[in-house]
């Protein structure tokens, strides 16, 4: 069974810091999400990350992902209150079960001024 | 843009009812799934449907749930006889093709059982 693991699972951290947030998966993947959301409301894309070593970055946020490791890392910088909400990695098993996506526990970030 | 659209926003029902969960997937898309989210936890799968079948679906996805795509547009997720462990945030989302690259997720319905 595919566990997929987020940490950490709460962040407090003041505006204008750097911090990571780390998503490691159990089993063989090569595609990774990155989904925020707000509290009460849908589930934004954020990353769409489709092979090893992939990086994006949109703003202040930067994705990556080690296939080899089954790691795939969050980054934020220099963090804004807006920034603050829940950030769910998910893993698509597209191989072995019709893109059903395994989500992670979710990370509640909270940007504080 | 096209969206994923549900319907209701938020459902209040008791313990015991039938209850519909609506969603439109965006039109050309061909893969369709229900996810529920139960408040402060993570984001579960419960079934995936293509060419008019389910193709897969979770432990959760007990004999109370069934799914169907009634007229070619609307997929409907109904539980038969709601339990108050059902109250959840549900999400339909949507795939073009097997291949592509983002899944798409509708706004969700509340569903609240009392």
């Amino acid at each position: 069974e595919l566990k997929v693991e987020q940490n950490p699972l709460f962040l407090s951290m003041q505006e204008g810091k750097n911090y990571t947030i780390y998503c490691n998966y159990s089993t063989t993947s090569d595609r990774l999400y990155w989904y925020r959301q707000d509290p009460g409301k849908s589930l934004e894309s954020l990353f769409v990350l489709l092979s090893n070593g992939a990086v994006k970055q949109e703003g202040r946020l930067m994705a990556s992902l080690d296939t080899k490791a089954r790691l795939s890392t969050l980054h934020i910088t220099a963090a804004v209150h807006d920034l603050s909400a829940t950030y769910f990695c998910a893993v698509d098993m597209r191989e072995t079960s019709g893109s059903r996506l395994t989500f992670g526990e979710g990370t509640q970030l909270t940007v504080n001024p | 843009e096209p969206e994923v659209t549900q319907t209701p926003s938020h459902q209040v029902t008791q313990m015991g009812q039938e209850v519909i969960l609506r969603c439109v997937p965006i039109s050309n898309h061909l893969y369709f799934y229900w996810y529920r989210q139960i408040l402060g936890q993570k984001v579960e799968f419960l079934v995936s449907f293509y060419n008019n079948e389910i193709s897969e679906k979770s432990e959760i996805f007990d004999d109370q749930f069934s799914v169907e795509r009634p007229d070619g547009s609307n997929f409907t997720l109904k539980i038969r006889s709601t339990k108050l462990e059902d109250s959840a945030m549900y999400f339909c989302a949507s795939y073009r093709e097997y291949g592509a690259n983002e899944q798409f997720f509708g706004p969700g319905t509340r569903l609240t059982v009392l």
